[in-house]
């Protein structure tokens, strides 16, 4: 079945430590984007990538970093700069039409808890 | 920032009423997309709508568009206990080149049997 996985679902992360979450897409799309979700809020932007090696900060790039080396996959790292980085993250993609945008394909999310 | 925000944050209806939730934002906009989260599940797209159109259907599902009110409606009729969800909206920039889609706050459904 062609998608979108994300890895792990659960995840705690200790003082000072880095996390990375996985996020793996088997659907071709050339754009992937990374969004956090905080209790009862809507989705805010971390980053995204319209290309392979290419990535741009969203709204709340502070204390996060990505990657994109290929095209299946975009994991982003929790650093330790990041101060409170529990939350639910939503890795979601798209074919990339120049002009506009089309519909995200969504993984289930990786809640992120600090132990 | 968030683009824009549903209205009303929370909906409490009986199954085979139609619900009703309201989208507002800020700036221009290529097309406008509704999506749908059961409750800490990633989200389903639902529908999207141009900003040529002013209506649009799917199934159960009616979205509207007005650009000048800078404003959509998501509409589901009849509804059952399985549409209780988050609902929301999520808009992208007029001028092209990238893809920054942006999320409203949701609306909470819940459908009650």
């Amino acid at each position: 079945d062609g998608g979108i996985t994300q890895s792990p679902k659960y995840l705690f992360r200790k003082e000072g430590q880095n996390v990375t979450l996985s996020c793996e897409q088997n659907l071709n799309h050339d754009a992937m984007y990374w969004y956090r979700q905080d209790p009862g809020q809507g989705l805010r932007l971390i980053y995204y990538s319209q290309i392979v090696n290419d990535f741009q900060k969203g709204d709340i790039a502070e204390g996060y970093s990505v990657s994109r080396e290929k095209k299946e996959s975009f994991p982003l790292t929790v650093t330790s700069a990041q101060k409170n980085p529990t939350a639910f993250y939503l890795c979601a993609s798209s074919i990339d039409k120049t002009g506009g945008y089309g519909k995200l394909f969504f993984g289930s999310g990786t809640q992120l808890s600090v132990l | 920032s968030q683009q824009g925000e549903e209205d009303p944050q929370a909906l409490s209806i009986q199954e085979g009423e139609n619900a009703t939730m309201n989208c507002s934002y800020k700036t221009s906009i290529n097309n406008l997309q509704w999506y749908r989260q059961n409750s800490g599940r990633g989200l389903v797209h639902l529908i999207l709508i141009r900003s040529n159109e002013r209506e649009k259907h799917s199934g159960r599902l009616r979205v509207t568009l007005d650009t000048s009110k800078k404003s959509s409606s998501l509409l589901i009729t009849a509804s059952r206990a399985a549409d209780t969800a988050s609902y929301f909206c999520a808009t992208g920039p007029r001028s092209g080149g990238y893809q920054k889609v942006t999320f409203g706050t949701g609306t909470k459904l819940q459908v009650i049997p």
